[in-house]
């Protein structure tokens, strides 16, 4: 059984660019959540989706948004992107409560 | 903005060691609080605890919740070099939105 995939794996992106990161949950999870984790700190929570629903929503500004598919895989959007955007991003499949995550996408705007 | 404190922030010890990490928090309306341990990328689940007092046990590692006092701690018994980790507490509310703190840098030391 395969765990959480991410793709791509890094990115290297310019200011003002879009970009978009991909995620495909544990088999039978339902739940995506996004997370963004700055060096030296621990992952913020970005949005969480359940059944193509959003049913929560961090502290980002507009420019972040998510979408979650009917084979419950998910995709993040970043437009506008800020040198602050440079991150590792997390998507994290939930089964009763227990998130298990991907091995991240690494992105960095210069 | 809710806080999630762990401390300490980094810690080394030889093989053999015995480690207490901390992690406390200011709010009480939450769900559960999880422990990650964090290698190089993908955070990986080691414990969800829901109930005060009550120790939950894997191998070497344990962990305890004390909803009176507010924190958690992570006992690793006889560490070993592979423990050498960053571990996440993060707390989950009932809207889904976790919150971690900051990590704390275990390295052991052969």
């Amino acid at each position: 059984d395969t765990g959480v995939t991410q793709s791509p794996t890094h990115l290297i992106k310019t200011r003002g660019q879009q970009v978009t990161l991909r995620c495909s949950p544990i088999s039978g999870h339902k739940s995506v959540s996004w997370y963004q984790q700055v060096l030296g700190q621990g992952p913020q929570f970005i949005f969480q989706y359940y059944e193509k629903e959003e049913r929560g929503r961090g502290n980002f500004p507009d420019r972040f948004s998510a979408r979650q598919f009917p084979n419950y895989s998910s995709e993040l959007n970043v437009n506008a992107l800020l040198l602050g955007d440079s991150a590792l991003y997390l998507c994290a499949s939930s089964l009763e409560n227990i998130q298990y995550f991907g091995a991240g996408t690494r992105l960095s705007v210069l | 903005e809710d806080k999630v404190v762990q401390s300490p922030l980094s810690l080394v010890v030889h093989e053999g060691d015995t480690v207490t990490l901390n992690c406390s928090y200011e709010v009480t309306n939450f769900r559960s609080l999880l422990w990650y341990k964090q290698e190089k990328k993908a955070p990986t689940f080691l414990f969800m605890l829901t109930s005060s007092g009550i120790e939950k046990k894997s191998g070497r590692l344990s962990s305890i919740l004390d909803k009176k006092e507010l924190f958690s701690i992570l006992n690793i018994t006889a560490t070993q070099t592979g423990d050498s980790a960053v571990y996440l507490c993060a707390l989950l509310y009932n809207n889904n939105d976790m919150r971690f703190g900051a990590g704390t840098r275990l390295t052991v030391k052969p």
